[in-house]
């Protein structure tokens, strides 16, 4: 069964800690995303990457930082430099011509 | 640069109306266009893409969506709204050219269908 997988579903972080936001997908798609999204408002690009071991910044990288060591993972870590990470985050994937596939979010919160 | 716009925030139609939701397009070349649905807590799901052919397109839902190439436009439509269409909305397209991001969305409209 193809997708995208995104855990944990909800995250808690302490003040001043690092934490790591799974995306696993089995579509064989080369593109991926992570996005956040507050209460309300619309997508932020925050790193995309097209093809394993390489990624860029989009428009809001400050206090992340990603990985593509396989084709299938793209983690993300919200690091301490993040002095606002309390947010809905979206992991996507997309080949050239057909629709991008999401996942289903990770709702994180600092406590 | 690339841009996609849906000029309204909000739109509120009354349940069993036609119901639109407006997004417009800046992006070089010839696109790939597509709406995504989000309902609270959710990914976004697709809901139908425009890729070429005929410029009316029909999606999930009983959506769908009129392509006009002059205008830049991709206006997402339904004849008749239901309540379970209340989501917030979202414009996408996709250029067809690799080694960059090539993916960009409008910053959504929040549909309510009032019973």
């Amino acid at each position: 069964d193809g997708g995208i997988t995104q855990s944990p579903k909800y995250l808690f972080r302490k003040e001043g800690q690092n934490v790591t936001l799974s995306c696993e997908q089995n579509l064989n798609h080369d593109a991926m995303y992570w996005y956040r999204q507050d209460p309300g408002q619309g997508l932020r690009l925050i790193y995309y990457s097209q093809i394993v071991n390489d990624f860029q910044k989009g428009d809001i990288a400050e206090g992340y930082s990603v990985s593509r060591e396989k084709k299938e993972s793209f983690p993300l870590t919200v690091t301490s430099a993040q002095k606002n990470p309390t947010a809905f985050y979206l992991c996507a994937t997309h080949r050239e011509g057909t629709e991008a596939f999401f996942g289903q979010g990770t709702r994180l919160t600092v406590v | 640069a690339q841009s996609v716009a849906q000029p309204e925030d909000q739109v509120n139609v009354a349940e069993g109306n036609p119901l639109t939701v407006k997004c417009t397009y800046s992006v070089s070349g010839n696109p790939y266009l597509f709406w995504y649905v989000q309902y609270p807590n959710r990914g976004l799901q697709f809901l139908l893409k425009y890729i070429t052919g005929d410029n009316l397109v029909k999606g999930s839902y009983g959506f769908e969506a009129e392509f006009n190439k002059s205008q830049t436009s991709f206006h997402l439509k339904k004849p008749s709204a239901l309540v379970s269409d209340s989501a917030l909305y979202f414009c996408a397209v996709s250029l067809p050219w690799g080694g960059a991001n090539n993916l960009f969305f409008g910053t959504g409209t929040r549909l309510t269908v009032i019973p």
